[in-house]
């Protein structure tokens, strides 16, 4: 089946030590997403790529930062994780078309030490 | 600007009852309405959209919803509710022309007792 695959599940780690979470896709589709979700909260949408032009939420903090290398990979980089970042962060697609539903991988799930 | 707004943080039913989850939206331009259902510990699931063909939609699971525009509503209904609806409901709204911007109610838990 054609997925949104997110890597790893959960993730561990420490006050200031940098983390990457990763996101593929065999949708073949040309918008992706990263979302921050804390407890009981709606998802926060940190950025997303049409195709490879990148665009940052006015409110995402300059720590965390993002790259494509290409249509089915998306990787999130958190510079100096705070305790303020433990969350759960999910990965999305979309085809162009603001009538087209995003698709949602299952998330991973950070926890800081 | 956009905006979503999802009557009760939870919403509590017996097995068997009537489920149904409020959702307005405010838009300046006609909008794609979205349903999504977010287990514990899982991403979000499209349940159902939207997107200005008919106004009563069905989606997964028997759930439907029914756009109205004079009250810019569109609630999410199910006519008997299981244990396994147990869940959280984000009802959201997607008006950008040329790909997907979701801006996303608070959700609303949904309980379901024996």
């Amino acid at each position: 089946d054609a997925m949104v695959i997110q890597n790893p599940r959960y993730q561990v780690t420490q006050f200031g030590k940098p983390v990457t979470l990763s996101c593929s896709q065999t949708l073949n589709h040309n918008v992706m997403y990263w979302y921050q979700q804390k407890s009981s909260q709606a998802p926060k949408l940190l950025f997303h790529y049409y195709d490879k032009d990148f665009n940052n939420e006015a409110d995402t903090p300059d720590n965390f930062q993002s790259r494509r290398p290409n249509t089915s990979f998306c990787f999130l980089d958190i510079r100096s994780p705070g305790l303020g970042d433990a969350a759960m962060y999910l990965c999305a697609t979309s085809r162009q078309g603001a009538n087209q539903p995003q698709h949602f991988g299952d998330g991973t799930r950070l926890s800081i030490l | 600007a956009q905006s979503v707004t999802q009557l009760g943080s939870h919403v509590s039913v017996s097995e068997g009852a009537l489920v149904l989850l409020r959702c307005n939206y405010s838009s300046s331009v006609p909008p794609y309405l979205f349903w999504y259902v977010q287990y514990p510990n899982q991403g979000l699931q499209l349940l159902l959209k939207y997107t200005s063909a008919a106004t009563l939609v069905k989606g997964i699971n028997g759930f439907e919803a029914e756009f109205k525009k004079s009250e810019t509503s569109f609630h999410l209904t199910k006519p008997s509710a299981h244990m396994s609806d147990a869940a959280e409901y984000f009802c959201a709204v997607s008006v950008s022309s040329g790909y997907s911007t979701l801006t996303f109610g608070k959700g609303t838990m949904l309980l379901v007792s024996p």
